[in-house]
């Protein structure tokens, strides 16, 4: 079974702060990884993945994410926040092969204060 | 990336009724899926919606309770039957692009059941 952990609830930073949003997945085999944006009465926003590849990845809006397997982890970072960074964030993750649906974690809300 | 719309956007339902969400999606998709999100809460998949034939429920979700429909590649519906205060919730359109890694999401119906 496939299944996603973000550790904190909520993330308080302030402006041009470098922020982390942290990751840890559990899968059989080789993992898809995902994170998504959703601000107020908005549907989801995706920001970046990592298929397979340079562990850095790099996506919208300045984020980044490091694939590390040895921790199994995927957080999510950029180097200076802004106030417009603040919404809730969901990391996901799905079986390398197969067209199947996506495991998402329970969130994490970023609030950058100014 | 896929364009994805749903309707309605929101609606205010009595309990013991019906609604039907639509989803409509501008390209040919593989696979479509249909999330819940409870407030403040995170995503739980209900179903996989198969083309031409009955769709894929998760635990915890039946086809009386959630009946869905694929006619074709790019349109889906689901319904949320004999409702109850406690499906109030969120509901997602999602699709797997025919590339077949990133999943796309609508913006969301926001459903109030009193």
């Amino acid at each position: 079974a496939q299944s996603v952990a973000q550790p904190e609830d909520q993330v308080n930073v302030a402006e041009g702060n470098p922020l982390t949003v942290k990751c840890t997945y559990s899968v059989s085999g080789n993992p898809y990884l995902f994170w998504y944006v959703q601000y107020p009465n908005r549907g989801l926003q995706f920001l970046l993945k990592y298929i397979t590849g340079d562990n850095l990845v790099k996506g919208s809006y300045g984020f980044e994410a490091e694939f590390n397997k040895s921790q199994t982890s995927f957080h999510l970072k950029k180097p200076s926040a802004l106030v417009s960074d603040s919404a809730l964030y969901f990391c996901a993750v799905r079986v390398h092969s197969g067209n199947t649906p996506l495991v998402f974690g329970k969130g994490t809300r970023l609030s950058v204060i100014a | 990336s896929a364009v994805i719309s749903q309707k309605p956007s929101r609606d205010i339902c009595q309990r013991g009724t019906s609604l039907t969400i639509q989803c409509q999606v501008d390209s040919q998709v593989t696979m479509m899926f249909w999330y819940r999100q409870q407030p403040g809460q995170s995503l739980t998949l209900i179903a996989t919606a198969n083309q031409g034939s009955e769709a894929t429920y998760e635990s915890g979700f039946v086809i009386d309770k959630f009946p869905i429909s694929r006619p074709n590649l790019t349109f889906s519906t689901l319904t949320v039957s004999n409702m109850s205060p406690e499906d109030s919730s969120i509901y997602l359109c999602s699709v797997l692009t025919n590339r077949g890694d990133t999943q796309y999401f609508g913006p969301g119906t926001r459903l109030t059941v009193l």
